[in-house]
């Protein structure tokens, strides 16, 4: 069984440029949170998704959006990216709020 | 971002030892996961503890959602060089619809063979 795929795997961008990251959950799971992780920490929740709707939102700035889809996959969008957006980015997804399962992430590099 | 604190930061052992971590935190949780990251890899879950007192092992693995449901440790025993990499607390929270994991800033483990 597949788990949680997460594409790109790498990527690099400018300051101001765009990004959209995606996530595909596990079979069955309806729900999808992101994540960003900077090197030495731990993760710092940004979305959760459930059913489409969103069902709780972090401390991130109105630059960071994302949404999920009728199939349960979901993209994270940020916007006019700037240097200390660089960072791991994961998705996890859970069947039901509790246990989340991780994908591999995306690298996410702004130079 | 909010925060638990984990400790030890890091950790270094000899093949065979016991190992100890632990995570507090000022806020009550009604769940506690352990997770263990690989370089390059995402979190993979170890042990999820459910309810205050409750003792739970994995293999090797044993951890404890503390009384007070504000801390939880975890203990690895006879270590190998596997259990290498970055051992991450994590605590949920549901307040209504809003659920979210707070995560300590992790444990890292070497193991010398």
């Amino acid at each position: 069984d597949a788990g949680v795929t997460q594409s790109p795997t790498h990527l690099i961008k400018t300051r101001g440029q765009h990004v959209t990251l995606r996530c595909s959950p596990i079979s069955g799971h309806k729900s999808v949170s992101w994540y960003q992780q900077v090197l030495g920490q731990g993760p710092q929740f940004i979305f959760q998704y459930y059913e489409k709707e969103e069902r709780g939102r972090g401390n991130f700035p109105d630059r960071f959006s994302a949404r999920q889809f009728p199939n349960y996959s979901s993209e994270l969008n940020v916007n006019a990216l700037l240097l200390g957006d660089s960072a791991l980015y994961l998705c996890a997804s859970s069947w039901g709020p509790d246990i989340q399962y991780f994908g591999a992430g995306t690298r996410l590099s702004v130079l | 971002g909010q925060q638990l604190n984990q400790s030890p930061q890091s950790m270094f052992i000899q093949e065979g030892e016991d190992v100890s971590m632990n995570c507090t935190s000022s806020s009550i949780f009604n769940t506690w996961l352990w997770y263990k990251q690989d370089p390059g890899e995402g979190p993979v879950l170890l042990i999820a503890l459910y309810k205050a007192g409750e003792l739970t092992s994995n293999g090797r693995l044993t951890a404890q959602f503390g009384i007070t449901r504000k801390d939880s440790f975890l203990n690895i025993s006879a270590s190998i060089p596997s259990d290498v990499g970055i051992y991450f607390c994590a605590g949920l929270i549901n307040a209504g619809n809003n659920r979210k994991l707070i995560w300590g800033l992790g444990t890292s483990l070497a193991v010398n063979p």
